[in-house]
């Protein structure tokens, strides 16, 4: 079993729709969460931490639920822009830090 | 800022050759990072360097070494690259281990 997986999609959804992402990570003691956006044959850029109250950046929400180890990411009002793939983070003490494969996110007019 | 810089962009080798991909960054991080990334697997981590003089492996360090003699560089060497090694390296940096990593735009590494 993968250390952090997630859904690879794609997600395919009109401009406007409400998308939601869920990723599970199998170490009880990890300790910080991220998301990270990746658009195509281009770096991850951080998009936001998830902290444990969860926390809203914008159109976009994170969730942390630490009692099934999983955390997510609502998209409200999708742009086209918002098309890339979206990495889920989670560090585990040390320089222990497991990417998820990635979901990817098409938006279409 | 230039941010996080890694030369070469592509890079095609025949099995067997050697290389080093070079990442520098401007931001006065202490810590710096090399990662695979494959299709359909999450980064992988290489190497790592938590300062000046430092290194340490990560998860797939086979048929790789690193070097971090300035703070601002951090290099990456393949030996005696093989076709498994073909994949994007990406080079990050961050101020702290707990920080927000800063990745390179990545090296595109083929080997035939």
């Amino acid at each position: 079993r993968k250390e952090v997986e997630q859904d690879p999609g794609p997600f395919n959804v009109p401009e406007g729709a409400t998308v939601a992402f869920n990723c599970t990570y199998s170490n009880s003691a990890s300790q910080s969460f991220f998301w990270y956006r990746q658009d195509c044959r281009k770096e991850p850029k951080l998009l936001m931490s998830v902290y444990s109250s969860g926390n809203e950046d914008g159109r976009f929400t994170a969730q942390l639920n630490r009692a099934s180890q999983y955390i997510s990411l609502l998209i409200r009002d999708s742009k086209l822009s918002d098309s890339a793939t979206y990495l889920c983070v989670v560090k585990s003490g040390g320089f222990k830090t497991i990417f998820g494969a990635g979901t990817r996110l098409f938006v279409k007019a | 800022n230039a941010g996080v810089t890694q030369t070469p962009k592509f890079r095609v080798l025949k099995t067997g050759q050697s290389m080093t991909l070079l990442c520098a960054q401007d931001m006065n991080h202490e810590y710096m990072y090399w990662y695979r990334q494959d299709p359909g697997m999450g980064l992988r981590l290489i190497h790592y360097s938590v300062g000046e003089g430092t290194t340490a492996k990560g998860e797939v360090p086979d048929g790789y070494n690193v070097s971090r003699l300035k703070k601002q560089n951090f290099l990456l060497g393949l030996e005696s690259a093989a076709p498994s090694q073909t994949s994007v390296y990406f080079c990050a940096s961050s101020l702290t281990g707990e920080d927000e990593q800063f990745f390179g735009p990545g090296t595109r590494l083929t080997v035939l």
